[in-house]
């Protein structure tokens, strides 16, 4: 489909292992963003990449919290050495960035990830 | 940094009835103003948005007004149906500061009855 894409839908991890969660943006949007939503909460944000860099990852939690992307594309969140408080909905945002012009942000489906 | 307020945290109105959400935000350098809704197991879905220079914006049932002076902002559905029925998220954003990401409201939850 065009809209974002994320893998997996669903995880669940152990305490103490990493994870990587997946973001596949629409072709042609150069800003992706990642967000995470906890329960009864609202949205948080966690770092924005404009092309392959990221000049803003105020909002990573820990330096557990990690994140790359290539090619201009797609994008992968690691969080290393999972803890309970990691559990949330990671979501992914693109957005076709023009000097001048707000566009809005597409989100994907996140993914859910379980911290047992 | 950018904080924004959003209330109610629930609403419930009978379908036919309108819907208003109220946000506020700290940041008058914020010039992007979202509103998206999240229906169960889904991303948010942006259902309109406006921009600093502009007061209000109208599509069919749903409209938003931006008060600049005042930093705030609402949403307003008309004739609710029992599909409205979905967390709503307020946003704010600054596109020429900080690339853009959204400082989001808690949410409201609204409940139509048919």
């Amino acid at each position: 489909g065009a809209g974002v894409s994320q893998s997996p839908s669903n995880k669940v991890t152990e305490k103490g292992k990493d994870v990587e969660l997946r973001c596949d943006p629409i072709s042609g949007h150069t800003a992706l963003y990642w967000y995470r939503q906890s329960l009864g909460q609202g949205l948080e944000f966690l770092i924005y990449f404009q092309g392959n860099s990221a000049p803003d990852k105020s909002g990573l939690p820990s330096d557990r919290f990690s994140a790359e992307r290539t090619g201009g594309s797609v994008s992968t969140l690691t969080i290393q050495r999972t803890q309970q408080e990691d559990s949330a909905v990671y979501l992914c945002a693109s957005r076709y960035s023009l000097a001048g012009v707000r566009n809005e942000q597409f989100f994907g489906p996140g993914t859910r990830l379980t911290v047992l | 940094g950018e904080n924004v307020e959003q209330h109610p945290s629930t609403l419930s109105v009978q379908e036919g009835d309108s819907a208003v959400i109220k946000c506020t935000y700290s940041d008058s350098a914020s010039n992007y103003f979202p509103w998206y809704k999240q229906e169960l197991g889904k991303g948010p879905q942006l259902i309109i948005d406006i921009r600093s220079n502009v007061g209000e914006k109208k599509d069919q049932r749903i409209a938003v007004t931006l008060n600049k002076t005042a930093k705030h902002f609402s949403l307003h559905i008309t004739e609710t149906q029992p599909e409205d029925s979905a967390v709503y998220f307020c946003a704010a954003a600054n596109y020429g500061g900080s690339q853009g990401n959204l400082i989001f409201g808690k949410g409201t939850k609204l409940s139509v009855k048919p």
